[in-house]
C-alpha cells in the first residue's frame, strides 16, 4: 500500500530564507504526487502536482517541487519565505495502478515564518 | 458560489443531538469525499461517492451517516456523537475516480468545525 512521510511536524524559517519541506513516498511505481496548503480555518488548496511529466514542478505562490525517483522524494521548496506562507502543508500521493486513484495524505508540516 | 462550499462552518452539539453537515460543489464533478481532520492526526478519509454511489466506507462508526442525493450535494448526518468526534470535517470533490486525465485532483471546501460536548 502507498504511504507518504513528511519529515518534521514543524519547520521554522526567517522571512526571506529558503523554505524546504520534505516528503517521501513508498511505491515501486512512480505515483502521482501533490502538495496542498491549509491556512488557518480553511480547507486544503492545491499548490502543485506531479503527474509524470516534468520532474520539476512549479506551483502557485512561488513554490516548486522536484520529483526524484532514486530518492522516492518530492520535497517542496520556495527560495524566499514570506510571512503569508505560514500555514500547514500536506503532501499526498495517488497510485496510478489503483483504479480508485485514492489520495493518501501525509501527517502535515506546519511552517512558521519569523519576522 | 464557486468551488466547494460547506455549511455550517461551526457546529456545537450535545451527544444526544442529531445534526447534519452539508457540502455542495459547483465544479461539475462526479466524485465527492468526506474527511475528518483531528489535531495531531493525519487527514482521515471517511467516505467516497462516485456518481452518487458510495464506493468507500473507511470503517466509519454508524453514528456518521452519509447521503449523496446527486453529484453536487453531499451530506453527513450525525447522531449520538462522542466528544472524540470533535474535529474539522472537510468535504472534497474531484472530476471522478479511475480516470488518468483527472489524476484524482481533489478540491476542498473550508470545512465544518464540529465540537461535541
Amino acid at each position: 500500500a502507498q504511504s507518504v512521510t513528511q519529515l518534521g511536524s514543524h519547520v521554522s524559517v526567517s522571512e526571506g530564507a529558503l523554505v524546504l519541506l520534505r516528503c517521501n513516498y513508498s511505491s515501486s511505481v512512480p505515483p502521482y504526487l501533490f502538495w496542498y496548503v491549509q491556512y488557518p480555518n480553511q480547507g486544503l488548496q492545491l499548490l502543485l502536482k506531479y503527474t509524470s511529466a516534468a520532474t520539476l514542478v512549479k506551483g502557485i505562490n512561488g513554490f516548486e517541487a522536484e520529483f526524484k525517483k532514486s530518492e522516492t522524494s518530492f520535497h517542496l521548496t520556495k527560495p524566499s519565505a514570506h510571512m503569508s506562507d505560514a500555514a500547514e502543508y500536506f503532501c499526498a500521493v495517488s497510485d496510478p495502478m489503483d483504479s480508485s486513484y485514492k489520495l493518501i495524505f501525509g501527517s502535515g508540516t506546519r511552517l512558521l515564518v519569523r519576522p | 458560489e464557486t468551488g466547494v462550499t460547506q455549511t455550517p462552518r461551526h457546529l456545537v452539539m450535545g451527544m444526544t443531538n442529531k445534526k447534519s453537515l452539508k457540502c455542495e460543489q459547483h465544479l461539475g464533478h462526479n466524485a465527492m469525499y468526506w474527511y475528518k481532520q483531528s489535531a495531531k492526526k493525519p487527514l482521515e478519509l471517511m467516505f467516497v461517492y462516485n456518481f452518487k454511489e458510495q464506493t468507500e466506507n473507511n470503517s466509519v462508526p454508524s453514528r456518521f451517516s452519509p447521503e449523496c442525493p446527486n453529484s453536487s450535494h453531499l451530506f453527513l448526518h450525525l447522531h449520538t456523537l462522542q466528544p472524540e468526534d470533535s474535529a474539522l470535517y472537510l468535504c472534497a470533490s474531484s472530476q471522478d475516480l479511475g480516470t488518468e486525465s483527472s489524476y484524482n485532483e481533489q478540491f476542498f471546501g473550508p470545512g465544518t468545525r464540529l465540537t461535541v460536548l
